[in-house]
């Protein structure tokens, strides 16, 4: 079955840093998406891709899907508090089911 | 639209009672997804439906588990009986064909 794994499980940064999240997948990615989760609420979506080399940016964050369609970073510029949170892959499964399975996510803490 | 909506937001009961969670998909979006979220096992899927009608609950832990959509607007999840085990945040969401799911805020369950 396949497994995504994110990396780091958590990270501590000063505001106005650069930080990069990883998400690796056991098998190739057929849609990855990015989401992010406060304490106590659900699910923002902020990104999806398909495509090997695939690029998205949204303010602040930028999300890319490498060529092999296994692996996904998320890089948030000048980190800031509103930054805070628990970031999650996500990906369908093969074979058109619509489901999806995430990674354990990472927990991000922005110091001000 | 109001988003996906979730009911109650926290429920907390003993352990033998029976529980039922309920949720409102935004309009218009064809599949729905039930979610449990723990600190252990992260975020499961428990099953979905499309259209109405469950096409996957190989989620779903064990037969106390059960999962019904009347209508394209209202699907329940509901626990009989509850156990300690249980106690978890539980998650619906619900989407448009081969669009990005979107998170209700969630029912967080403590079984005492």
């Amino acid at each position: 079955s396949q497994e995504l794994e994110q990396s780091p499980q958590s990270l501590i940064v000063q505001e106005g840093k650069n930080l990069t999240i990883n998400c690796t997948s056991s098998k190739t990615l057929y849609g990855l998406y990015w989401y992010k989760q406060k304490y106590g609420e659900g699910l923002i979506f902020l990104m999806m891709l398909q495509k090997g080399g695939e690029e998205k940016s949204h303010e602040k964050i930028t999300a890319k899907l490498d060529e092999k369609k296994q692996q996904s970073s998320l890089h948030i510029t000048a980190s800031q508090p509103s930054h805070a949170g628990i970031y999650l892959c996500g990906a369908e499964t093969p074979g058109g089911t619509y489901k999806y399975i995430f990674g354990t996510g990472t927990r991000l803490k922005v110091l001000a | 639209d109001a988003g996906v909506i979730q009911s109650p937001r926290h429920e907390v009961t003993e352990m033998g009672q029976e529980v039922t969670l309920r949720c409102k998909p935004i309009s218009g979006h064809d599949y729905l997804f039930w979610y449990r979220q723990t600190m252990m096992r992260g975020l499961e899927l428990l099953i979905y439906f499309n259209n109405n009608v469950p096409i996957d609950d190989s989620g779903m832990p064990e037969d106390r588990f059960s999962a019904k959509m009347p209508n394209a607007s209202f699907s329940t999840l509901k626990i009989q009986p509850s156990e300690p085990r249980d106690s978890a945040v539980y998650f619906c969401a619900s989407r448009a064909a081969a669009y990005e799911q979107y998170f209700g805020p969630g029912t967080r369950l403590t079984v005492t």
